[in-house]
C-alpha cells in the first residue's frame, strides 16, 4: 500500500520554510526521499532508518518517526532549484522495494 | 560513469504491436526494478528482480513481462500493448535491493500506446 504524502502541492517564495509529510499505515523499516524535475528522473536525497534518526544536508533534512510511522522532509529557505516533485520511499522490511507515494509538487517563485 | 541506461527516450506504438525497452546498468547491481509513473499516482513498481534469473512482481505486473538473463539488462517486454499502458517508464538499480541502499534511476522512457 502506498504512503500518503501531504501536501499534494505547494507554492513558496524563495527563503521561505517547507514541509513534506510521508506517513504508512504499515511498520516501516526506511524511509527515502527523492526529488524529481520535470521531466527528469528521480534523484536520491536521503535514506532515514528506524531509529528515529534525523537526516540533513544543506538546508534539507528530514526526521523519521517509526512509533507514528511517518517521516517529514523539512526544507528551509527555500531555493528556486528546490522546484520540483518530491516523493517519498517506503519500505517495511529490510529487503525488497519501496513503495512510493503519490508525490507533493513543490514549486518555488522568485 | 555510473549510470543505468533506457532506451527508447520516446515511443509511439499502436494496441497490439509487441515491444521492449530496454535497460542496462554498469554497476553491478544485483538488484533492478521497473517502475510506471502516471499523474497523481506516483512511481509504481512493475517488476523487479534480485538478481539473475529471479524476478518477482511488483504492484501492476499486468501486461508486462521481463527477463535478467545478465546481470546488467533487465528489459520490459509489452507482448500485446494496450491505451492503458500509456505511462512514464523508469528503470532503477540497487546494489543488493535492501532498503537501506539508494536507487539509482535511467532517465525515462515515455511510451505512448494509439
Amino acid at each position: 500500500q502506498q504512503p500518503v504524502q501531504s501536501p499534494q502541492a505547494v507554492i513558496l517564495r524563495e527563503g521561505e520554510d517547507a514541509v513534506i509529510n510521508c506517513s504508512s499505515s504499515k511498520a516501516l523499516y526506511s524511509v527515502h526521499w527523492y526529488r524529481q524535475k520535470h521531466g527528469e528522473a528521480p534523484v536520491f536525497l536521503m535514506i532515514l532508518l528506524k531509529g528515529g534518526e534525523q537526516k540533513g544536508h544543506d538546508k534539507i533534512s528530514a526526521s523519521f518517526n517509526e512509533k507514528k510511522q511517518q517521516s517529514s522532509l523539512y526544507l528551509t529557505a527555500s531555493q528556486l532549484s528546490y522546484s520540483g516533485t518530491y516523493f517519498c520511499g517506503s519500505s517495511d522490511t529490510g529487503r525488497r522495494a519501496l513503495t512510493f507515494g503519490s508525490g507533493t509538487r513543490l514549486q518555488v517563485q522568485p | 560513469e555510473a549510470q543505468v541506461t533506457q532506451n527508447p527516450r520516446y515511443l509511439i506504438t499502436v494496441t497490439g504491436k509487441k515491444l521492449t525497452v530496454t535497460c542496462s546498468q554498469n554497476m553491478n547491481h544485483e538488484y533492478m526494478s521497473w517502475y510506471r509513473q502516471d499523474p497523481g499516482l506516483g512511481l509504481r513498481q512493475i517488476y523487479y528482480s534480485m538478481n539473475v534469473e529471479v524476478t518477482d512482481k511488483g504492484d501492476v505486473p499486468e501486461g508486462y513481462k521481463v527477463s535478467r538473463k545478465e546481470k546488467r539488462n533487465f528489459p520490459l517486454i509489452l507482448e500485446s500493448p494496450s491505451p492503458n499502458q500509456t505511462s512514464l517508464y523508469f528503470c532503477a538499480s540497487s546494489s543488493k535491493g535492501t532498503s537501506n541502499e539508494k536507487l539509482f534511476f535511467g532517465s525515462g522512457t515515455q511510451l505512448s500506446v494509439l
